[in-house]
């Protein structure tokens, strides 16, 4: 079993939908959070970080952490077709330097 | 644009050769970090250097290697190439760890024949 558990997709959604991305992981000591958005042939973008439980939400995009289910979710209202890309999540450990990373959900948002 | 660069953009060579990757991290960043990135394995990380340093290892193979010099660039050096060596190598960077704000590179796509 893999660390972090990730559906690949793809994943295809009208303009306008509401996209819910979701990761489950493995190791209770998880802490930190984060979700990256890679567009085709770029590098990863940094969309959100969370520490612990709990939600953040920034514009169109809404981070979940529900430490006690290992689960993880990033939510995008009123998607756009810029919004098509390969979303990431990422999790370490309080005071570790190396992330683990899920294999990364591809979104396409159709006109 | 992140601000970190890295060379060559693409890379094609043969098994067996040597090849060296480049990153220059942002500004201000003491932090570099090297990723591999293949269709099978998704994104993992190989090894970290902050301030010229070695601070952590990752799935990072025996015929890799990396330094950070004093201007805070590093180099990925991947020596007795293999097919499955074919990969997208990423550089990122950060302020400091372990801190998990980590901007990347645009890759360096490196093609093993």
């Amino acid at each position: 079993q893999k660390e972090v558990e990730q559906d690949p997709g793809p994943l295809s959604v009208p303009e306008g939908a509401i996209v819910s991305l979701n990761c489950t992981y493995s190791n209770s000591a998880f802490q930190y959070f984060m979700w990256y958005r890679q567009y085709s042939r770029k590098g990863p973008e940094l969309l959100m970080y969370t520490y612990s439980s709990g939600n953040k939400e920034d514009g169109r995009f809404t981070a979940q952490v529900d430490k006690s289910s290992k689960y993880i979710s990033l939510f995008i209202r009123d998607s756009q077709p810029s919004d098509s890309a390969t979303y990431l999540c990422a999790m370490n450990l309080r005071g570790a330097n190396d992330m683990r990373f899920g294999a990364g959900t591809r979104l396409t948002v159709k006109p | 644009d992140s601000g970190v660069t890295q060379t060559p953009k693409h890379l094609i060579t043969a098994t067996g050769q040597r090849v060296t990757l480049r990153c220059s991290p942002r500004s201000g960043d003491l932090s570099v970090y090297w990723y591999q990135q293949s269709l099978d394995q998704g994104l993992q990380f190989l090894i970290q250097y902050y301030n010229g340093e070695e601070r952590a290892k990752g799935n990072i193979l025996e015929r890799f290697s990396a330094q950070q010099f004093p201007d805070l660039h590093s180099e990925l050096n991947l020596s007795s190439l293999e097919l499955g060596d074919s990969a997208l190598y990423f550089c990122a960077s950060s302020v400091a760890p372990p801190i998990n704000e980590q901007f990347f590179g645009p890759g360096t796509r490196l093609t093993v024949l």
